[in-house]
C-alpha cells in the first residue's frame, strides 16, 4: 500500500518557486520524508530528508506540517535541469537492525517551462 | 570517475538466458541494494545486503539472484531470463539505512 500520496504532474514556470505536495497521513512517529529525482531515465538522486523540523540545504527546503501528515518541498528558483519527476518516500529510522530499501510511488512529474 | 557503476548498461537477451548484471562502488558503503524500474512506475527492492555475508530478499526477489563478491561489489543475477523481466535496473549504496542512497546509471534489460 503507498504510503504517499502525491499529484501525477505540475508545471512551473523557469526562475519561480517550484513547490511540490506530499501527503502521508500515515505516517508513524519515526518515520522521516525523503525526497528524491530521477531526471529522464537516470539514477534516482537525493534531494533532502526531514523528521518534524524544516530543512534546507543547497538543492532545496522542505516543509512539514506540525501534524507531520503532509509536507511540500520547495525548489526556490527552478530551472528547466529541474524537470524530473520527484519521489515523496516515508521510511522509518534504521537503527542499524534492517535497511528494507526504498519504496518508490509513482511520484510527481514536474516540468519547468521557459 | 563515478561513484557507483554498473555494468552492461544495454543489455539485449533471449528467453531462457542466464545473465548477470553488475555494479561496484567506491563509497566504501557496507549497503547495497537492488532494484527494478518499469516504464511509467517507480523503482521497486529486489535484493539488499547490508555486507558481504548478509544479503536479503526484497519485494519482487522471485525469478533473481545475487552475489556480493566483496564489500564494493553486488551482482544480480536472471538465471533463466523471461520477457517480463524487461525493465531497467538500478544498483544504490548507502552507508546506513538512515542516510541517503546513491544510485548507479541504470542496466536497461531487454528480454526478447
Amino acid at each position: 500500500d503507498a504510503k504517499t500520496t502525491q499529484p501525477p504532474s505540475m508545471d512551473c514556470a523557469e526562475g519561480r518557486a517550484a513547490n511540490l505536495p506530499c501527503n502521508h497521513s500515515t505516517i508513524s512517529g519515526n518515520e522521516y520524508v525523503y525526497w528524491y529525482r530521477q531526471i529522464h531515465s537516470q539514477g534516482p538522486q537525493y534531494i533532502i530528508h526531514g523528521l518534524k523540523n524544516n530543512e534546507t540545504n543547497e538543492m532545496a527546503s522542505l516543509i512539514i506540517t506540525e501534524d507531520r501528515k503532509s509536507s511540500t518541498l520547495i525548489l526556490p528558483h527552478a530551472t528547466l535541469r529541474d524537470t524530473a519527476v520527484y519521489y515523496c518516500i516515508v521510511r522509518a529510522y534504521d537503527s542499524g537492525g534492517g535497511a528494507d530499501g526504498l519504496t518508490f510511488g509513482k511520484g510527481t512529474h514536474l516540468i519547468i517551462q521557459p | 570517475d563515478a561513484d557507483v557503476t554498473q555494468t552492461p548498461r544495454n543489455r539485449i537477451t533471449k528467453t531462457g538466458k542466464r545473465i548477470m548484471l553488475e555494479c561496484s562502488q567506491t563509497k566504501g558503503h557496507d549497503r547495497m541494494y537492488w532494484y527494478r524500474q518499469d516504464p511509467g512506475l517507480g523503482l521497486r527492492l529486489i535484493y539488499y545486503s547490508f555486507d558481504v555475508k548478509d544479503i536479503n530478499k526484497g519485494e519482487i526477489s522471485d525469478g533473481y539472484s545475487v552475489s556480493r563478491q566483496a564489500q564494493a561489489k553486488f551482482s544480480l543475477s536472471l538465471e533463466s531470463a523471461i520477457p517480463n523481466q524487461t525493465a531497467l535496473y538500478f544498483c544504490a549504496t548507502s552507508e546506513t539505512g538512515y542516510n541517503e542512497q546513491f544510485f548507479g546509471p541504470g542496466t536497461r534489460l531487454t528480454v526478447l
